[in-house]
């Protein structure tokens, strides 16, 4: 069956230090891949998506970036974490492209930036 | 603007009562609406979708176009009920990008 994984759990880091938040799914091939960020009192908000190796599709211009060195990997980065950066982090795969296609979420990383 | 909009963070009812957990949203096309849940240190899952007219475990969600709403209905509330629900909409076409909604934490007290 298939799996997501994520980590770290939760994470505090200061601000202007680097991130790096890593995502993992098993017992599939190709899927797409997202990441989410929920800020305090708010939805999630789409921030990245992937449909493939090194293609990577960004939702909103941030502070943040994301890379897919590998098939079944997706990785969230900065250089420099701001204050608004912190938040929850979920990434979510997905079996194709198209809205019939559930979206699965892993546990998530909660991020507070200090 | 594509939005999806909660209006309660909180909804408190006893078991066995009605619940009616509000959505309503913002788009000019023709979206697909869908219904999360996040179970108290669970995952957020899928709980149903418009377009498959399902009913999971209780629930029920009706989209009107006319009110752009859509609510998450169950007739008599349970209290394993008890979660974090987000309503979703994805707009037609394209890869399937979820907008998601502030969220309702539903309590049901016994």
């Amino acid at each position: 069956s298939q799996t997501i994984h994520q980590w770290p759990a939760t994470l505090v880091q200061p601000v202007g230090s680097p991130l790096s938040l890593e995502c993992t799914v098993e017992g599939t091939s190709n899927p797409n891949l997202y990441w989410y960020r929920q800020a305090a009192g708010r939805g999630l908000q789409l921030l990245f998506y992937s449909v493939g190796i090194g293609q990577i599709s960004s939702e909103v211009p941030q502070n943040l970036s994301a890379s897919r060195p590998q098939d079944r990997q997706f990785i969230l980065s900065s250089k420099k974490l701001l204050l608004s950066d912190s938040g929850f982090y979920l990434c979510a795969w997905s079996a194709g492209t198209g809205s019939r296609y559930e979206q699965y979420f892993g546990p998530g990383t909660r991020l507070t930036v200090t | 603007a594509q939005r999806v909009t909660q209006p309660e963070k909180l909804l408190s009812v006893f078991k066995g009562a009605p619940v009616e957990l509000k959505c309503n949203y913002s788009y000019s096309g023709s979206p697909e609406l869908f219904w999360y849940v996040q179970y108290s240190r669970q995952r957020l899952q899928l709980l149903l979708r418009h377009i498959s007219r399902e009913s999971i475990k209780g629930f029920t969600a009706d989209l009107n176009k006319g009110e752009t709403s859509f609510h998450l209905k169950k007739p008599f509330a349970q209290e394993e009920d008890s979660a974090m629900y987000y309503c979703a909409l994805t707009p037609s076409g394209g890869y399937n990008k979820l907008i998601f909604g502030a969220g309702t934490r539903l309590a049901v007290h016994p």
